[in-house]
Protein backbone atom coordinates (compact mmCIF):
# COMPACT_ATOMS: atom_id res chain seq x y z
CA UNK A 1 0.00 0.00 0.00
CA UNK A 2 1.28 3.64 -0.69
CA UNK A 3 2.51 5.45 2.19
CA UNK A 4 3.30 9.10 2.61
CA UNK A 5 6.64 10.34 0.75
CA UNK A 6 9.07 12.39 2.52
CA UNK A 7 11.84 13.98 0.44
CA UNK A 8 14.85 14.52 1.52
CA UNK A 9 15.30 11.84 4.01
CA UNK A 10 18.35 13.93 5.13
CA UNK A 11 19.24 17.61 5.19
CA UNK A 12 22.13 19.51 6.36
CA UNK A 13 22.34 23.43 6.28
CA UNK A 14 24.34 26.24 8.04
CA UNK A 15 22.90 28.34 10.38
CA UNK A 16 20.85 31.09 8.76
CA UNK A 17 20.50 28.82 5.64
CA UNK A 18 17.35 27.91 4.43
CA UNK A 19 15.39 24.61 3.74
CA UNK A 20 12.14 23.37 1.84
CA UNK A 21 11.01 20.22 3.12
CA UNK A 22 8.71 18.13 0.82
CA UNK A 23 5.95 15.75 1.68
CA UNK A 24 3.34 13.45 -0.56
CA UNK A 25 0.40 12.53 1.67
CA UNK A 26 -1.40 8.58 0.58
CA UNK A 27 -3.89 8.75 -2.79
CA UNK A 28 -7.12 9.99 -1.92
CA UNK A 29 -5.96 11.96 1.46
CA UNK A 30 -6.70 15.61 1.36
CA UNK A 31 -5.56 16.46 4.72
CA UNK A 32 -1.84 16.95 5.46
CA UNK A 33 0.21 17.34 9.03
CA UNK A 34 3.59 19.00 9.93
CA UNK A 35 5.40 17.47 13.21
CA UNK A 36 8.58 17.88 14.28
CA UNK A 37 10.29 15.56 17.13
CA UNK A 38 13.72 16.44 18.77
CA UNK A 39 15.86 13.53 20.20
CA UNK A 40 14.01 11.75 22.45
CA UNK A 41 10.59 13.98 22.56
CA UNK A 42 7.43 13.06 21.88
CA UNK A 43 6.37 14.90 18.22
CA UNK A 44 5.22 18.79 18.61
CA UNK A 45 2.48 19.85 15.96
CA UNK A 46 3.26 22.24 13.94
CA UNK A 47 0.71 23.08 11.13
CA UNK A 48 -1.86 21.48 9.04
CA UNK A 49 -4.10 21.46 6.22
CA UNK A 50 -7.30 20.15 4.60
CA UNK A 51 -8.59 21.11 1.13
CA UNK A 52 -5.29 23.05 0.37
CA UNK A 53 -6.67 25.46 2.83
CA UNK A 54 -4.30 25.95 6.78
CA UNK A 55 -6.73 24.12 9.34
CA UNK A 56 -4.43 24.03 12.51
CA UNK A 57 -1.90 26.06 13.86
CA UNK A 58 0.24 25.01 16.80
CA UNK A 59 3.99 25.98 17.65
CA UNK A 60 5.41 26.55 14.28
CA UNK A 61 7.77 29.58 14.74
CA UNK A 62 7.56 32.61 12.59
CA UNK A 63 10.33 32.35 10.11
CA UNK A 64 8.40 28.77 8.92
CA UNK A 65 5.94 28.48 6.70
CA UNK A 66 4.21 25.97 5.01
CA UNK A 67 1.64 25.63 1.92
CA UNK A 68 -0.18 22.56 0.18
CA UNK A 69 -0.72 22.83 -3.50
CA UNK A 70 -3.32 21.87 -5.69
CA UNK A 71 -1.95 18.15 -6.26
CA UNK A 72 -2.28 18.35 -2.24
CA UNK A 73 1.50 17.46 -1.86
CA UNK A 74 2.95 19.84 0.81
CA UNK A 75 6.19 22.12 1.52
CA UNK A 76 7.19 23.33 5.09
CA UNK A 77 9.85 26.21 4.47
CA UNK A 78 12.02 27.13 7.01
CA UNK A 79 13.93 30.32 6.82
CA UNK A 80 17.21 31.52 9.21
CA UNK A 81 17.62 28.24 10.74
CA UNK A 82 19.01 28.15 14.33
CA UNK A 83 20.58 25.14 16.11
CA UNK A 84 17.95 24.37 17.91
CA UNK A 85 15.65 23.23 14.45
CA UNK A 86 17.73 20.71 14.47
CA UNK A 87 14.87 17.14 14.44
CA UNK A 88 12.64 14.89 13.04
CA UNK A 89 10.19 16.35 10.85
CA UNK A 90 7.55 14.35 10.08
CA UNK A 91 4.25 14.93 7.88
CA UNK A 92 0.89 12.51 8.14
CA UNK A 93 -1.61 12.45 6.15
CA UNK A 94 -5.44 11.59 6.95
CA UNK A 95 -8.53 10.10 5.20
CA UNK A 96 -11.15 12.09 4.07
CA UNK A 97 -13.73 10.23 5.65
CA UNK A 98 -11.81 10.68 9.24
CA UNK A 99 -10.45 14.26 8.85
CA UNK A 100 -8.37 14.86 12.08
CA UNK A 101 -8.38 11.30 13.04
CA UNK A 102 -6.53 8.23 11.51
CA UNK A 103 -2.81 10.03 10.73
CA UNK A 104 -0.41 8.17 8.89
CA UNK A 105 2.90 9.33 9.61
CA UNK A 106 5.81 9.71 6.92
CA UNK A 107 9.17 8.21 7.62
CA UNK A 108 10.31 11.55 8.23
CA UNK A 109 13.10 14.15 7.11
CA UNK A 110 16.36 14.61 9.60
CA UNK A 111 17.21 18.25 9.90
CA UNK A 112 20.76 19.20 11.27
CA UNK A 113 22.00 22.82 11.27
CA UNK A 114 25.40 23.12 11.99
CA UNK B 1 -4.32 24.08 25.39
CA UNK B 2 -4.64 19.81 25.18
CA UNK B 3 -1.88 18.07 28.23
CA UNK B 4 -1.26 14.82 27.72
CA UNK B 5 0.31 12.65 30.74
CA UNK B 6 1.56 9.50 30.13
CA UNK B 7 3.66 6.69 32.62
CA UNK B 8 5.97 4.96 33.17
CA UNK B 9 8.52 6.39 31.20
CA UNK B 10 10.19 3.29 30.66
CA UNK B 11 8.51 -0.25 30.77
CA UNK B 12 10.37 -3.76 31.08
CA UNK B 13 8.07 -6.99 31.12
CA UNK B 14 9.14 -10.77 30.06
CA UNK B 15 8.14 -11.92 26.69
CA UNK B 16 4.78 -13.28 27.05
CA UNK B 17 3.64 -11.30 30.11
CA UNK B 18 1.11 -8.25 29.81
CA UNK B 19 2.12 -4.67 29.59
CA UNK B 20 0.21 -1.58 30.54
CA UNK B 21 0.62 2.19 29.12
CA UNK B 22 -1.73 4.40 30.99
CA UNK B 23 -2.47 8.33 29.98
CA UNK B 24 -4.57 11.39 31.37
CA UNK B 25 -5.68 14.07 29.35
CA UNK B 26 -6.74 17.65 30.78
CA UNK B 27 -8.83 18.96 28.10
CA UNK B 28 -12.91 17.35 28.54
CA UNK B 29 -13.30 18.26 25.19
CA UNK B 30 -11.01 15.90 23.37
CA UNK B 31 -12.66 12.91 21.91
CA UNK B 32 -10.22 11.25 20.12
CA UNK B 33 -7.34 9.20 21.18
CA UNK B 34 -5.09 7.20 19.28
CA UNK B 35 -2.01 5.17 20.19
CA UNK B 36 1.34 5.03 17.95
CA UNK B 37 4.23 2.75 18.15
CA UNK B 38 7.28 4.17 17.03
CA UNK B 39 10.72 2.34 16.11
CA UNK B 40 13.81 3.77 15.69
CA UNK B 41 14.92 5.94 12.80
CA UNK B 42 10.78 5.35 11.54
CA UNK B 43 7.53 7.77 11.97
CA UNK B 44 4.88 6.64 14.35
CA UNK B 45 2.67 4.03 13.37
CA UNK B 46 -1.21 3.80 14.20
CA UNK B 47 -1.68 1.05 16.26
CA UNK B 48 -5.06 1.50 17.84
CA UNK B 49 -7.37 4.20 18.19
CA UNK B 50 -10.60 4.59 20.32
CA UNK B 51 -13.30 7.88 20.34
CA UNK B 52 -14.60 9.14 23.63
CA UNK B 53 -18.30 7.57 22.71
CA UNK B 54 -16.54 4.16 23.19
CA UNK B 55 -15.10 2.51 26.49
CA UNK B 56 -13.06 0.08 25.21
CA UNK B 57 -11.65 -1.53 21.92
CA UNK B 58 -9.77 -4.68 20.80
CA UNK B 59 -7.42 -5.52 17.89
CA UNK B 60 -6.53 -9.01 18.73
CA UNK B 61 -3.26 -8.42 21.40
CA UNK B 62 -3.91 -5.07 21.84
CA UNK B 63 -6.54 -3.44 23.79
CA UNK B 64 -7.06 0.81 24.53
CA UNK B 65 -9.66 1.38 27.29
CA UNK B 66 -11.18 4.96 27.76
CA UNK B 67 -12.97 6.64 31.28
CA UNK B 68 -14.27 9.92 30.24
CA UNK B 69 -15.37 10.88 33.43
CA UNK B 70 -11.68 10.44 34.94
CA UNK B 71 -9.74 12.08 31.63
CA UNK B 72 -7.73 8.43 31.63
CA UNK B 73 -7.17 6.34 28.90
CA UNK B 74 -4.66 3.19 28.82
CA UNK B 75 -3.19 0.62 26.28
CA UNK B 76 -3.00 -2.98 27.15
CA UNK B 77 -0.74 -5.42 25.31
CA UNK B 78 -0.87 -9.04 25.98
CA UNK B 79 0.99 -11.93 25.13
CA UNK B 80 4.27 -9.63 24.21
CA UNK B 81 6.49 -10.87 21.78
CA UNK B 82 9.91 -8.94 20.81
CA UNK B 83 8.73 -7.11 18.25
CA UNK B 84 6.71 -5.35 20.55
CA UNK B 85 9.70 -3.50 21.51
CA UNK B 86 9.37 -0.01 20.76
CA UNK B 87 8.43 3.56 21.60
CA UNK B 88 4.75 3.89 22.16
CA UNK B 89 2.62 7.44 22.50
CA UNK B 90 -0.56 8.07 24.10
CA UNK B 91 -1.95 11.18 22.18
CA UNK B 92 -5.61 13.16 22.04
CA UNK B 93 -7.23 15.62 19.84
CA UNK B 94 -10.65 17.09 19.26
CA UNK B 95 -11.12 14.67 16.46
CA UNK B 96 -13.81 14.67 14.20
CA UNK B 97 -14.72 17.37 11.65
CA UNK B 98 -11.30 19.45 11.56
CA UNK B 99 -7.72 18.66 11.09
CA UNK B 100 -6.73 19.46 14.36
CA UNK B 101 -3.03 18.36 15.74
CA UNK B 102 -2.76 15.59 17.86
CA UNK B 103 -1.22 16.48 21.49
CA UNK B 104 1.20 13.67 22.27
CA UNK B 105 2.24 12.11 25.15
CA UNK B 106 6.22 11.97 26.67
CA UNK B 107 6.26 8.11 24.97
CA UNK B 108 6.67 4.89 27.28
CA UNK B 109 10.00 2.95 25.87
CA UNK B 110 9.17 -0.88 26.03
CA UNK B 111 11.18 -3.50 26.39
CA UNK B 112 10.30 -7.11 26.03
CA UNK B 113 12.72 -9.33 27.66
CA UNK B 114 13.53 -12.65 26.33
Amino acid sequence: AAGVIQSPRHLIKEKRETATLKCYPIPRHDTVYWYQQGPGQDPQFLISFYEKMQSDKGSIPDRFSAQQFSDYHSELNMSSLELGDSALYFCASSPRDRVGEKLFFGSGTQLSVL
Amino acid sequence: GENVEQHPSTLSVQEGDSAVIKCTYSDSASNYFPWYKQELGKGPQLIIDIRSNVGEKKDQRIAVTLNKTAKHFSLHITETQPEDSAVYFCAASIGGGGADGLTFGKGTHLIIQP
